[in-house]
């Protein structure tokens, strides 16, 4: 298994600017979600999906939008970018089984916003 | 709501000291308590959790967690640190009642540094 996976790593995109930063899962996890990562912050959840279809907002879902048509992708889209989501960006899912509940991340993309 | 706490923005520690990474939470009734370890420009990695049980939580790499429920703390300790150790720790918590899937709150993390 590839596990989750993540692209671009790093991206750098001007004010106002559009774009998807792509998540995908090999592993057959009903719930996926988007967190940005910001020093001296932790990790802050964006968006997340419990199944197919299916989204909700997390703390700090302004200025994002996401979808989930199929239990392997969770792409998430900046719709106008700003400085202010300069940030590193994590994708997780989990498969809720049992006592499990633990999250298994990609690698980040890094975001610049200038 | 729920929420951690982690107090110390570094830690520093000799090689083959023990050391700890301190940990405090708040939720509603009883939590799931997590470790994270992220290594620099990579992903966070588990390490253990505490969901019931033993209050002593065994985990990857030689690290431990013991869960407080009087002091609702979940410190991680390690016996005797290795300079491989330093990285960022992250402490996690989720409610058992969540309403928001299976998201978890992150504390701000902890930079543990480990010198030779």
């Amino acid at each position: 298994n590839a596990g989750v996976t993540q692209t671009p790593k790093f991206q750098v995109l001007k004010t106002g600017q559009s774009m998807t930063l792509q998540c995908a899962q090999d592993m057959n996890h009903e719930y996926m979600s988007w967190y940005r990562q910001d020093p001296g912050m932790g990790l802050r959840l964006i968006h997340y999906s419990v199944g197919a279809g299916i989204t909700d907002q997390g703390e700090v879902p302004n200025g994002y939008n996401v979808s989930r048509s199929t239990t392997e992708d969770f792409p998430l889209r900046l719709l106008s970018a700003a400085p202010s989501q300069t940030s590193v960006y994590f994708c997780a899912s989990t498969k809720p089984q049992g006592a499990s509940y633990e999250q298994y991340f990609g690698p980040g993309t890094r975001l610049t916003v200038t | 709501a729920q929420s951690v706490a982690q107090p110390e923005d570094q830690v520093n520690v000799a090689e083959g000291n023990p050391l700890t990474v301190k940990c405090t939470y708040s939720v509603s009734g009883n939590p799931y308590l997590f470790w994270y370890v992220q290594y620099p420009n990579r992903g966070l990695q588990f390490l253990l959790k505490y969901i019931t049980g033993d209050n002593l939580v065994k985990g990857s790499y030689g690290f431990e967690a013991e869960f407080n429920k009087s002091q609702t703390s979940f410190h991680l300790k390690k016996p005797s640190a290795l300079v491989s150790d330093s990285a960022l720790y992250f402490c996690a918590v989720r409610a058992r009642n969540s309403n928001s899937g299976y998201a978890l709150n992150f504390g701000k993390g902890t930079s543990l540094l480990v010198t030779p």
